[in-house]
């Protein structure tokens, strides 16, 4: 399978402090995108990054991507109760996309 | 409002009766797929359409099939049903295939008893 992975499966943490998730992959991409899922509900897009760029913010969000690494990390700053979802990467090759398992954040009030 | 629209929402049915799910996108998108989606599975691509008259497999395509006769509709066939293909499924498109942003469908939760 060429899914991806992301890591932690869940995270929680205190209204206010940032979240870091990580997201791992095993071939050659197009782009890298994040997508975030309330529970139940369609994806929902949040950023998407570029196989020659290295980092890319979006309000709170700051995506990075390591290629050589296979890699990238999704960092939503100062985080809100309302920042409570799934969030996957997907990568995209070719014209396919390829998931993650995604990580549940949990924002306490 | 720029969407995707899916139907049924929910469905039960029985193993083997033919069903078909509908998704509907009013945005003027080539790129046009569909999902399932599995506890601890993540998302899996079971089709994709690159434009009209253009399908592809994609990672799951066993027991599925797919149409994409005009641009806007995009219906997934299941010809016959299995337990296995209980599952939430969504709809997705984009302008393009590369470089763009998915739209998804709010879901079609469907159990095949």
């Amino acid at each position: 399978s060429q899914q991806g992975e992301e890591d932690p499966q869940a995270l929680s943490i205190q209204e206010g402090e940032n979240a870091t998730m990580n997201c791992s992959y095993k071939t050659s991409i197009n782009n890298l995108q994040w997508y975030r899922q309330n529970s139940g509900r369609g994806l929902v897009h949040l950023i998407l990054i570029r196989s020659n760029e290295r980092e890319k913010h979006s309000g709170r969000l700051r995506v990075t991507l390591d290629t050589s690494k296979k890699s990238s990390s999704l960092l939503i700053t100062a985080s809100r109760a309302a920042d409570t979802a799934s969030y996957f990467c997907a990568t995209h090759r070719g014209n396919q996309f390829y998931f993650g398992t995604g990580t549940s954040l949990t924002v306490i009030p | 409002e720029a969407q995707v629209t899916q139907n049924p929402r929910y469905l039960i049915t029985v193993t083997g009766k033919k069903l078909t799910v509908t998704c509907s996108q009013n945005m003027n998108h080539e790129y046009m797929s569909w999902y399932r989606q599995d506890p601890g599975l993540g998302l899996r691509q079971i089709y994709y359409s690159m434009n009209v008259e253009v399908t592809d497999k994609g990672d799951v395509p066993e027991g599925y099939k797919v149409s994409r006769k005009e641009k806007r509709n995009f219906p997934l066939i299941l010809e016959s049903p299995s337990p296995n293909q209980t599952s939430l499924y969504f709809c997705a498109s984009s302008l393009r295939a590369l470089y763009n942003e998915q739209f998804f469908g709010p879901g079609t939760r469907l159990t095949v008893l």
